[in-house]
């Protein structure tokens, strides 16, 4: 079974608090993603990673910083976050960028 | 960009009904469109999923048809059961110098006794 693994799996942090979000997978998939979700809206894309490279960053505020240590590892650096950064953090991996994309249960994060 | 449209945002049904979820697309380089299943508190959940080559897909009671002349694509639920109440939510995947998912908007299913 496809399997993304993602810690923590609820997160408070104040706004100068630094944290950061991990992302798991040993699928052997090449491609990793990270997605913001509100409630009751669609995930948003932040950034693609493909073979280690990061291949898109959809605008996002320099608060949030990616990191691919290696192809099984995702991770997402936070600092100086907003009340509005408050979210669930998906982590998504695929074979490749064409490929099928499988979620990780994500991180509920909380800004205070 | 890519645009994605759904519809109905919400739906509800009887359970052994059949429920159909419409959704539209902008970019005709699109050439992959997921469904996702997302129940509450837990991860979008991919169920089937469909190519640009090929116009309709089933597996067991979900299905799904694409219209590529028209942009449009269904996902097709039969014999509704209260497990399949959750948020449905199609998407579409641009490809090109750099491939991204863009996800419609959601769908709401309510499977009632």
């Amino acid at each position: 079974d496809t399997e993304v693994t993602q810690t923590p799996k609820h997160l408070v942090m104040g706004m100068t608090n630094k944290k950061s979000l991990k992302c798991e997978q040993h699928m052997g998939h090449r491609a990793m993603y990270w997605y913001k979700q509100k409630a009751k809206k669609p995930p948003e894309l932040m950034f693609v990673y493909s073979y280690e490279k990061l291949s898109i960053n959809e605008s996002v505020p320099s608060r949030f910083s990616p990191e691919c240590p290696n192809s099984s590892l995702l991770n997402l650096h936070l600092h100086a976050l907003q009340p509005e950064d408050s979210a669930l953090y998906l982590c998504a991996s695929s074979q490749d960028v064409l490929s099928p994309q499988h979620f990780g249960d994500g991180t509920r994060l909380s800004i205070l | 960009g890519e645009n994605v449209e759904q519809h109905p945002s919400t739906l509800s049904v009887q359970e052994g009904d059949s429920a159909v979820i419409k959704c539209t697309y902008s970019d005709s380089a699109s050439n992959y469109f997921p469904w996702y299943k997302q129940e509450l508190g837990k991860r979008p959940q991919l169920i089937i999923d469909i190519r640009s080559n090929v116009g309709e897909k089933k597996d067991q009671r979900i299905a799904v048809t694409l219209n590529k002349t028209a942009k449009h694509f269904s996902l097709h639920i039969t014999e509704t059961q209260p497990e399949d109440s959750a948020v449905y939510f199609c998407a579409a995947l641009q490809t090109g110098t750099a491939s991204k998912l863009t996800f419609g908007t959601g769908t709401r299913l309510q499977v009632t006794l």
